[in-house]
């Protein structure tokens, strides 16, 4: 079975400063991983995946994630916080459940961004 | 380009009431999903399409959740005699693919408030 935790519910930084969202996922296979944001009101956007290409992933608006096996993680990283990635961040596990690929959703994150 | 669209945005019905939430998957797109998103929490998985065909129903949380996609595109979701704890946001998603190493595309979600 797959299963994804992230580790913070709210994580606060300054704007310029770095970003660490932290993910940890549980898989009986090599899992395919993915970063979704989602704004008030606004639908799922997908930030970037892994797929058992390169471990280190890069996705839109300068984040990035690097997929470490040994540690089991998939930690979404940027350089420097815009006021506009305030919002709740979803770390997913794709998994082969009942013959069917699904994806489980971490409890998320919001974060914010201080002026 | 088109995006995955669902209506009513926002639904209020009061207990008992049956409602029908709709979706519009991206054209052409082979895979559709529907998630339940509770306040506070991670989308989880109800229902799984494969064109018209339901392939996995595992996560309806009742008898009185049932779903349909009869020409292979768009979709909806029915509640009957809604109840309170069915109170939470329901989002569609779509994939061009049967597999879970591509992404699904979101929809904006309708949020459901039973009073």
């Amino acid at each position: 079975a797959q299963s994804v935790t992230q580790l913070d519910s709210h994580v606060s930084v300054s704007e310029g400063t770095p970003v660490l969202l932290r993910c940890n996922y549980s898989s009986s296979y090599s899992p395919s991983l993915f970063w979704y944001v989602q704004h008030p009101n606004k639908g799922l956007q997908l930030l970037l995946k892994y797929t058992s290409a390169a471990t280190l992933v890069k996705g839109i608006n300068g984040f990035e994630a690097e997929f470490k096996k040994s540690e089991t993680s998939f930690h979404l990283t940027k350089p420097s916080a815009h006021m506009s990635d305030a919002a709740e961040y979803f770390c997913v596990v794709s998994g082969l459940t009942s013959g069917t690929y699904k994806y489980i959703f971490g409890t998320g994150t919001r974060l914010k961004v201080l002026a | 380009g088109a995006g995955v669209s669902q209506s009513p945005r926002y639904k209020v019905a009061k207990r008992g009431q049956d409602v029908a939430l709709r979706c519009d998957p991206i054209s052409g797109h082979v895979s559709l999903f529907w998630y339940q998103q509770a306040l506070g929490q991670g989308p989880e998985f109800l229902t799984y399409f494969q064109n018209e065909a339901q392939l996995d129903k595992s996560g309806l949380p009742s008898d009185r959740f049932f779903a349909e996609r009869p020409e292979g595109s768009v979709s909806t979701l029915k509640i009957q005699r809604t109840q309170q704890e069915d109170s939470a946001v329901y989002l569609c998603a779509s994939s061009f693919t049967t597999s879970g190493i591509y992404e699904q595309y979101f929809g904006p979600g309708t949020r459901l408030t039973v009073t």
